[in-house]
């Protein structure tokens, strides 16, 4: 009950184009949903996040789509680039935070964006 | 932006070995955080550390591991006696309260 399922495993797109990550959880009391960039020999950065009460949230070229009763949200990234390219990671974390952050992750889906 | 730096960026140990993995997280946060991500699986969560005691634990985290806060900037990682499957990439991560976590690069521990 604890997993996040994310796919695709790996995704290729061209230059100009929308790329599309899923993720599903099954945990109810997860309320906090991130999404991390990882660049090769870099540890994962915060990219974008929403919480349950909202269905989108865009920040950029980023957007999060949140289908609660689905239990499910993905990250669109519109206009994709070259520098776009690297492994992206849904997580999840129930509660308000306070000191403890246990995130749980996807497996992670690494992305290619080509010229 | 600050940084949460992770020392050394590559540990190589025999099996059986004490590591120690160190990390200065960024300089006004209070809450710290140890993640692993064993090569081609998720990142996981292993302890979350505040106000000088743990506060989370996974069930990875077992009697071979500990963490301290020797002095106002370090924070580490020790396990006492590693075993093969301890090799994984270490992220240390660090927040402010109520603010968003930091990551440092990790430490690619190899256990021979």
């Amino acid at each position: 009950q604890q997993q996040v399922k994310q796919s695709p495993q790996s995704l290729i797109v061209q230059k100009g184009g929308i790329s599309i990550i899923n993720c599903a959880y099954e945990n109810t009391a997860f309320d906090y949903f991130p999404w991390y960039q990882q660049f090769p020999g870099k540890g994962p950065a915060l990219l974008i996040a929403i919480r349950p009460d909202v269905s989108e949230k865009k920040e950029g070229r980023f957007t999060i789509s949140f289908n609660k009763s689905a239990k499910q949200f993905s990250l669109h990234i519109m206009d994709s680039q070259p520098g776009d390219s690297a492994t992206y990671f849904c997580a999840a974390r129930k509660g308000s935070g306070g000191s403890n952050y246990k995130l749980t992750f996807g497996k992670g889906t690494l992305l290619t964006v080509n010229p | 932006e600050p940084e949460v730096t992770q020392t050394p960026s590559h540990q190589v140990t025999q099996m059986g070995q004490e590591v120690i993995l160190r990390c200065v997280p960024i300089s006004n946060h209070l809450y710290f955080y140890w993640y692993r991500q064993i090569l081609g699986q998720k990142v996981e969560f292993l302890v979350s550390f505040y106000n000088n005691e743990i506060s989370e634990k996974s069930e990875i985290f077992d009697d071979q591991f500990s963490v301290e806060r020797p002095d106002g900037s370090n924070f580490t990682l020790k396990i006492r006696s590693t075993k093969l499957e301890d090799s994984a990439m270490y992220f240390c991560a660090s927040r402010r309260a109520n603010e968003k976590l930091f990551f440092g690069s990790g430490t690619q521990l190899s256990v021979l």
